[in-house]
């Protein structure tokens, strides 16, 4: 079945360090895929999405290219500030508008 | 911009109580969905709704139950609340699964 891996945490940098966040998927097709962030005790927001293969999805400084080639979705950012610092969902719908599948979350800590 | 409303932050119940968790959003969507999160257990489906009055159970619907008598409310119901259902619960919402979805702040839950 379709599922998401993520590579686990946590994470911890220096502010203004540069971020990869690894995800991989196995789907059936190519669905979207996502990114979400949760700062601490908060929800889930969406961070940035890509909805087709070489589709680039940025906001915030966050970049991730949809590589269908490697079947993946890394998260980047070049310089990563305190503020950064959350846990971090890569996500895919199962069968466009069903349940979302989440990879298992990476926590990552930005210390100035 | 979708605005997803859970109506508490923060909840404690007792053991045997019947629990209702409510969920609003403003966009008439017709998908919501109702999530629990654990620490190390990550994000799984309780329940989903693809219209009102239709419900499908997810990955964990034990002990749990849910509501839909109008489009904008999707309620989630612990029958007599235990202890290991003290968890964070989000709700969320789409229109279109492939442009992603969004979620209510949560509720965190606590069962004493």
């Amino acid at each position: 079945g379709d599922s998401v891996t993520q590579m686990e945490g946590p994470v911890t940098l220096s502010e203004e360090a540069f971020l990869t966040i690894n995800c991989t998927y196995t789907a059936t097709g190519y669905p979207s895929l996502f990114w979400y962030v949760q700062y601490p005790g908060e929800g889930l927001q969406l961070l940035l999405k890509a909805t087709k293969a070489d589709d680039k999805g940025s906001n915030k400084g966050f970049e991730a290219t949809y590589r269908k080639e490697t079947t993946s979705f890394h998260l980047e950012k070049g310089s990563v500030q305190v503020s950064d610092s959350a846990v971090y969902f890569c996500a895919l719908p199962y069968n466009q508008g069903g349940k979302l599948i989440f990879g298992q979350g990476t926590e990552l800590s930005v210390k100035p | 911009d979708v605005k997803v409303t859970q109506s508490s932050r923060y909840l404690v119940k007792r053991t045997g109580e019947k629990v209702f968790l409510e969920c609003v959003q403003d966009m008439d969507h017709e998908n919501m969905f109702w999530y629990r999160q654990d620490p190390g257990l990550g994000l799984r489906l309780i329940y989903f709704s693809y219209d009102v009055k239709m419900k499908e159970k997810g990955d964990i619907p034990e002990g749990y139950s849910v509501s839909r008598e109008k489009k904008e409310r999707f309620s989630l119901i612990l029958e007599s609340a235990s202890t290991n259902q003290t968890s964070m619960y989000l709700c969320a919402t789409t229109y279109d699964g492939r442009y992603g979805y969004t979620f209510g702040s949560g509720t965190r839950l606590t069962v004493v």
